[in-house]
């Protein structure tokens, strides 16, 4: 079975903090994806990536950063952490032309 | 730009009966649609796609989904709902340029034994 894991089920972290999501598949995807989950909103994609070291900006890049040093991992960071970053977070990858495989989702709170 | 629209934040269906989940969408070219589902706590499941072919497409856990090109919908199906299909339901469309997928903002539904 295709895995997408995400490091954190749950983080809590403090304003202004430095947050690292990480996410690895190991299926030797070339796409990865970062979304945003909010109730209401859908999913919103922040960033993506269809190789090592190449990153695009979705639909709400703002606050975020991404890192894909090795194919099989793509890291989310908030430089910077604010409470309307609280949210879910889901990472996925996959050729598009099939389906794309999910995380289990990282929840973050920031207080 | 390519988008899809849920219309529906909630359908309410009993055990037994068919349910019904719609999307619309709104692409310039052909279409490649797709449905997941998200049970709580956890990340999206694929359900089934549309890219080609037959408008009525099978998919897992006996859903199907019915594309219609006229009335640019592509609504979710379940002949008879079980307690068990209650879940977060995402349509979404694949955008080509850049090459990524776009989501509806998700129907809930619950499944009433």
């Amino acid at each position: 079975d295709v895995k997408v894991t995400q490091s954190s089920r749950y983080l809590v972290k403090r304003t202004g903090e430095k947050v690292f999501l990480e996410c690895v598949q190991d299926m030797d995807h070339e796409n990865m994806f970062w979304y945003r989950q909010d109730p209401g909103l859908g999913l919103r994609l922040i960033y993506f990536s269809y190789d090592v070291k190449m990153k695009e900006k979705g639909d709400i890049p703002e606050g975020y950063s991404v890192s894909r040093e090795k194919k099989e991992r793509f890291s989310l960071i908030l430089e910077s952490a604010s409470t309307n970053q609280t949210s879910m977070y889901l990472c996925a990858s996959g050729p598009l032309n099939t389906e794309a495989f999910f995380g289990q989702g990282t929840r973050l709170t920031v207080v | 730009a390519q988008s899809v629209a849920q219309p529906e934040d909630q359908v309410n269906v009993a055990e037994g009966n068919p349910l019904t989940v719609k999307c619309t969408y709104s692409v310039s070219g052909n279409p490649y649609l797709f449905w997941y589902v998200q049970y709580p706590n956890r990340g999206l499941q694929f359900l089934l796609k549309y890219i080609t072919g037959d408008n009525l497409v099978k998919g897992s856990y006996g859903f199907e989904a019915e594309f219609n090109k006229s009335q640019t919908s592509f609504h979710l199906k379940k002949p008879s709902a079980l307690v068990s299909d209650s879940a977060l339901y995402f349509c979404a469309v694949r955008d080509m340029t850049p090459d990524k997928l776009i989501f509806g903002t998700g129907t809930r539904l619950q499944v009433f034994p």
